[in-house]
């Protein structure tokens, strides 16, 4: 299957951590990637998992349990330029071929 | 280093017509997708192409083509447009084919068919 399933929408208050679950069918598991897009432009890649564990880069840090199917991205200290859609993409197979969730937006409130 | 590049930008077409878009990766970069982009349906891998051959492909009907020229510049082409193909077309641009390769998308062009 390739169902990869993440939450529509979240609201967070600036300053305030977000996490961004993402959960997906478990064959043929090759990497997991976030990407962040803005409104009206292009995905901007965030994080790339294919080990268990946790992956931090600066303020946005991301896990990964592949016995689970699942990933989450984790936001800390909210900024309004966080607001946008994070979108959770799996590759199964080798090359780069992606399959991505629907996108979950994060809307950042003062 | 120039970004991914894709033009035009903006494409109004009618139903029925053809159209072609196109896609120059990063300086270096031999690997090229195209994804649909729409509301419904979100991202939609299309193809990949690299050192000119298509590697994989999705779910899309055989009027969604594509190919690579030498210089890793690619073109994807719509024949015999619907009006469901309104939509944001993306192209990714990567070094390598697999592993931790990340994908650097271009800004896309939207498809308006009417």
């Amino acid at each position: 299957g390739q169902n990869i399933d993440q939450p529509t929408e979240m609201t967070a208050t600036e300053g305030a951590i977000v996490q961004i679950n993402c959960t997906y069918q478990t064959s043929g598991f090759n990497g997991l990637f976030w990407y962040q897009q803005h409104a009206g432009e292009a995905p901007t890649f965030l994080s790339y998992n294919v080990l268990d564990g946790l992956e931090e880069k600066g303020r946005f840090s991301s896990f990964l349990s592949r016995s689970k199917g699942y990933s989450y991205l984790l936001l800390k200290e909210l900024q309004m330029k966080d607001s946008a859609s994070y979108l959770c993409a799996v590759r199964r197979t080798a090359g780069n071929k992606l399959t991505f969730g629907g996108g979950t937006r994060v809307l950042v409130k003062p | 280093k120039a970004g991914v590049t894709q033009t035009p930008r903006y494409l109004i077409k009618t139903r029925g017509q053809q159209v072609t878009l196109s896609c120059s990766p990063i300086s270096g970069h031999r690997s090229v997708s195209w994804y649909q982009q729409t509301p419904g349906q979100g991202l939609q891998f299309l193809f990949e192409y690299f050192s000119e051959t298509q590697r994989n492909k999705g779910n899309f009907p055989g009027r969604f083509s594509g190919r690579q020229f030498s210089n890793s510049r690619s073109e994807m082409n719509v024949s015999t447009l619907e009006l469901g193909d309104s939509a944001l077309y993306l192209c990714a641009s990567s070094s390598g084919h697999g592993g931790d390769t990340e994908a650097f998308f271009g800004q896309g062009t939207r498809l308006t068919v009417v």
